[in-house]
């Protein structure tokens, strides 16, 4: 079992309509998580972070942590052509709070079409 | 405040060669963390030093070092390249507060022929 996973997609959502994508994580012990978008041939770009269960809006993202299921999720309401992206879940290493490393999952392809 | 930094943003480089790539965190961050990203594994965790120090190591084979200098510029070396290690290789700078944010420099392409 990979430590964080991701639908590859490519998930396809129409302009303006709610993206939602999903990510587990395997060890309970996990303390932050951290959405990434990354475009074709860029570096990965910090959207949201996420540490206590519940909801975190942004703007058009809300970030949604369940720790009792290990779930962690990215809501993109009104989705727009830019936000054509790969998005990178990614979760502290489970040995401790701030050691430098981040899993990260596959990744989520998400098209979105004018 | 100035972003991440690094360089050189693309390489070419050929079987046995060595290399040597730099990182520059944002002003007052102390941690660098170093991560590896090809189309077939995806970002994988190379590396973090913290004030000078490797406080954090990914699995990959010793021929990949790293270190940091007191002004918290990182550098990441790959000895003996093998085809395998062409990549794109990114650093991300933390402020190393409790919480561990991580943000990402722009990345250098390694291409090994």
């Amino acid at each position: 079992q990979k430590e964080v996973e991701q639908n590859s997609g490519p998930l396809s959502v129409p302009e303006g309509a709610i993206a939602s994508l999903n990510c587990t994580y395997s060890d309970r012990v996990s303390q932050s998580f951290f959405w990434y978008r990354q475009y074709s041939g860029k570096s990965p770009e910090l959207i949201m972070s996420i540490y206590s269960n519940g909801d975190k809006e942004d703007g058009r993202f809300t970030a949604q942590l369940n720790k009792a299921s290990q779930y962690v999720s990215l809501l993109i309401r009104d989705s727009q052509p830019s936000d054509s992206a790969t998005y990178l879940c990614a979760v502290n290493s489970p040995l401790g709070s701030n050691t430098g490393k981040l899993i990260f999952g596959q990744g989520t392809t998400l098209q979105v079409k004018p | 405040k100035a972003g991440v930094t690094q360089t050189p943003r693309y390489l070419i480089k050929t079987r046995g060669q060595q290399v040597t790539l730099s990182c520059s965190p944002i002003s007052g961050h102390r941690s660098v963390s170093w991560y590896q990203q090809t189309p077939g594994q995806g970002l994988q965790f190379l590396f973090e030093y913290f004030s000078e120090t490797q406080r954090n190591k990914g699995n990959f084979p010793g021929r990949f070092s790293g270190r940091q200098f007191s002004n918290s510029r990182s550098e990441m070396n790959v000895s003996t390249l093998e085809l395998g290690d062409s990549a794109l290789y990114l650093c991300a700078s933390n402020s190393a507060s409790s919480t561990d944010t991580q943000y990402f420099g722009p990345g250098t392409r390694l291409t090994v022929l």
